[in-house]
């Protein structure tokens, strides 16, 4: 069974600058998520999709950071602009139940923002 | 709202030693508790999770965890490490039915098992 992919794994930018992240799931799972991984800190959800609609954004900067979920299957995560603080590893999981916690994790995008 | 703590960043152990790493946890009703680990350059797995039943919790490569209702706690633990138990791990909590089903992470432990 595939996992979930992610890309780019790295990406350095400068501040003010915008990027964007990929993320498939694991095919057949409805629930999406975005989490943000600072050094040295836990984990913290930024937008949770339940099949292509926005079940939580509260966490989510909105001024700066968006996200889409078209057609319910990919997703991209997106920046602009980028500050120096949005430095961390953005990780995209997936659940076949948004219920269960059981959540798979893709390997990580790592951003650098100069 | 739903938080957890781990009040280590690092725990060393021997290999063939058994390994503690700590968990307490901060819950309005009935709490839904989550082991995660994560390797070097990898995503987090899930280990193991406390919905309702037995104290002890069985799961992945050996690990179990006690829930303490008592003590707010929920350690996760290994009879014998292995030098490849080596990795952070993060406890996290679900908010409860109805909540958003979100997970809270706790900001982590490194284990490091050495021979």
């Amino acid at each position: 069974e595939a996992g979930v992919a992610q890309s780019p794994r790295y990406k350095i930018i400068e501040k003010r600058q915008s990027v964007a992240f990929w993320c498939n799931p694991i095919s057949g799972h409805a629930t999406l998520y975005w989490y943000q991984q600072i050094l040295g800190q836990g984990p913290k959800l930024l937008i949770q999709f339940q099949n292509n609609g926005v079940v939580d954004d509260s966490q989510l900067p909105k001024d700066r950071f968006s996200a889409e979920r078209l057609k319910g299957v990919d997703s991209t995560l997106k920046i602009q602009p980028a500050k120096l603080e949005d430095s961390a590893v953005y990780l995209c999981a997936s659940s076949l139940e948004p219920g269960t916690g059981e959540l798979f994790f893709g390997e990580g995008s790592r951003l650098t923002v100069l | 709202a739903q938080s957890v703590a781990q009040p280590e960043d690092q725990v060393n152990v021997a290999e063939g030693n058994p390994l503690t790493v700590k968990c307490t946890y901060s819950v309005s009703g009935n709490p839904y508790l989550f082991w995660y680990v994560q390797y070097p350059n990898r995503g987090l797995q899930f280990l193991l999770k406390y919905i309702t039943g037995d104290n002890l919790v069985k799961g992945s490569y050996g690990f179990e965890a006690e829930f303490n209702k008592s003590q707010t706690s929920f350690h996760l633990k290994k009879p014998s490490a292995l030098v490849s138990d080596s990795a952070l791990y993060f406890c996290a909590v679900r908010d409860p039915p109805g909540g958003g089903n979100k997970l809270t992470f706790g900001t982590g432990t490194q284990l490091k098992v050495e021979l």
